[in-house]
């Protein structure tokens, strides 16, 4: 069974620095492109960032490019969201999800919230 | 970029009735669209892909049809459990994912 399980989220102030972890497991991990989305609260689902099987290509966002660095450890089954000069508007749930073939997302995790707030 | 236009954004309908919702897409993107289920506090669940497949295990009263920039999810005969929102999702312009801003689903 594929799971996809998110980590990391919390409360933190404007500027601050969170890292997100998305653990995987029930297939090959390795094999397949990741994204990360975001929903922020009452609101619809905004993509944030892909990363390719093996880490080499990744892709953000207008609104995080420069701030957010999307990587993984194929090693450990583990997808990362490394978030920096947090602003209020990043303020959403954010779900890591399987890219089964070139867009085509088939799973989600559970999502974390990440609440950014003085 | 391309942008989805969904409509409406929300509905209410009897059970058994049949729902319709569009997805327009700004520029051709040939069938590379999904729909989506989201229920509340839950994770989006993938109901059709490529416009018009059903993905395995979802009930046939779902549907979709369309390609190029208009697209077209049907349920057919609306029930209780399918109370949720439903959003559109193209992938033609990668890497970047787009999303319809979504459909809620009432029942009446």
């Amino acid at each position: 069974e594929v799971q996809l399980v998110e980590s990391g989220g919390g409360l933190v102030q404007p500027g601050g620095s969170l890292r997100l972890s998305c653990a995987a497991s029930g297939f090959t991990f390795s094999s397949y492109w990741m994204h990360w989305v975001r929903q922020a609260p009452g609101k619809g689902l905004v993509w944030v960032s892909r990363i390719n099987s093996d880490g080499s290509s990744t892709s953000y966002a207008d609104s995080v490019k420069g701030r957010f660095t999307i990587s993984r450890d194929n090693a450990k089954n583990t997808l990362y969201l490394q978030m920096n000069s947090l602003r209020a508007e990043d303020t959403a749930v954010y779900y890591c999800a399987r890219d089964f073939s070139s867009g085509l997302v088939d799973y989600w995790g559970q999502g974390t919230l990440v609440t950014v707030s003085s | 970029d391309i942008q989805m236009t969904q409509s409406p954004s929300s509905l209410s309908a009897s059970v058994g009735d049949r729902v319709t919702i569009t997805c327009q897409a700004s520029q051709d993107i040939s069938n590379y669209l999904n729909w989506y289920q989201q229920k509340p506090g839950k994770a989006p669940k993938l109901l059709i892909y490529d416009a018009s497949n059903l993905e395995t295990g979802v009930p046939s009263r779902f549907s979709g049809s369309g390609s190029g920039t208009d697209f077209t999810f049907t349920i057919s005969s609306l029930q209780p459990e399918d109370i949720a929102t439903y959003y559109c999702q193209q992938y033609d312009n990668l890497p970047a994912l787009t999303f319809g801003g979504g459909t809620k689903v009432e029942i009446k």
